[in-house]
């Protein structure tokens, strides 16, 4: 069964430091995304990432991918309060899961002046 | 162009009640997922449609749970008789295919009394 697991949980952030969000997954994937949700809102789709090595960047965000140790990464740079949501990563574990995505347990990420 | 929608988009019932959510996908989008958001359980996959038949509904929690979709684009997830448990954030999503990025509706937040 897939696992997916981030950290930290909680993250209280001083605007302009930078931090790292960390989410291992127990079984091999080419695929997988992060998502942001606002309070009381649905999930915004971030970063797709499908192959060993990627990165991708979108404005104080950045996104990496490492396949050989089930690792992805989203690195804030100068936080901003516009930041503070939750942030997910979600795996889809291919072969005959369709799409499925197995989520994380969600990163609460509060940017204080 | 119109994103994924859901409504009601709240819904309070007595436990026992039958309840009925629906969701309209993007135009054109072929894949189409149901997850659950709960405080307890976190973000979890309920089934799976492409087009009108539903190859995976490994994460339908009981057979009080059904789903349909019609005409490869709306779809309804039914709830026989709530339980207090059933009490969550239904999210459908929709991609143009499966194993593509899901785009997320708005939600449907179900209280069971």
């Amino acid at each position: 069964e897939l696992k997916v697991e981030q950290n930290p949980l909680f993250l209280s952030m001083q605007e302009g430091k930078n931090y790292t969000i960390y989410c291992n997954y127990s079984t091999t994937s080419d695929r997988l995304y992060w998502y942001r949700q606002d309070p009381g809102k649905s999930l915004e789709s971030l970063f797709v990432l499908l192959s060993n090595g990627a990165v991708k960047q979108e404005g104080r965000l950045m996104a990496s991918l490492d396949t050989k140790a089930r690792l992805s990464t989203l690195h804030i740079t100068a936080a901003v309060h516009d930041l503070s949501a939750t942030y997910f990563c979600a795996v889809d574990a291919g072969g005959t899961s369709y799409g499925k995505l197995t989520f994380g347990q969600g990163t609460i990420l509060t940017v204080h002046p | 162009g119109a994103g994924v929608s859901q409504s009601p988009s709240n819904k309070v019932t007595e436990k026992g009640k039958d309840v009925e959510l629906r969701c309209d996908p993007i135009s054109g989008h072929t894949a189409l997922y149901w997850y659950r958001q709960s405080l307890g359980q976190g973000l979890e996959f309920l089934i799976y449609f492409q087009g009108n038949s539903a190859p995976d509904k490994s994460g339908l929690p009981s057979d009080r749970f059904s789903a349909e979709r019609t005409g490869g684009s709306v779809s309804t997830l039914t709830i026989q008789r709530t339980q207090q448990e059933d009490s969550a954030v239904y999210l459908c999503a929709s991609s143009y295919k499966g194993r593509e990025t899901q785009y997320f509706g708005p939600g449907t937040r179900l209280l069971v009394l």
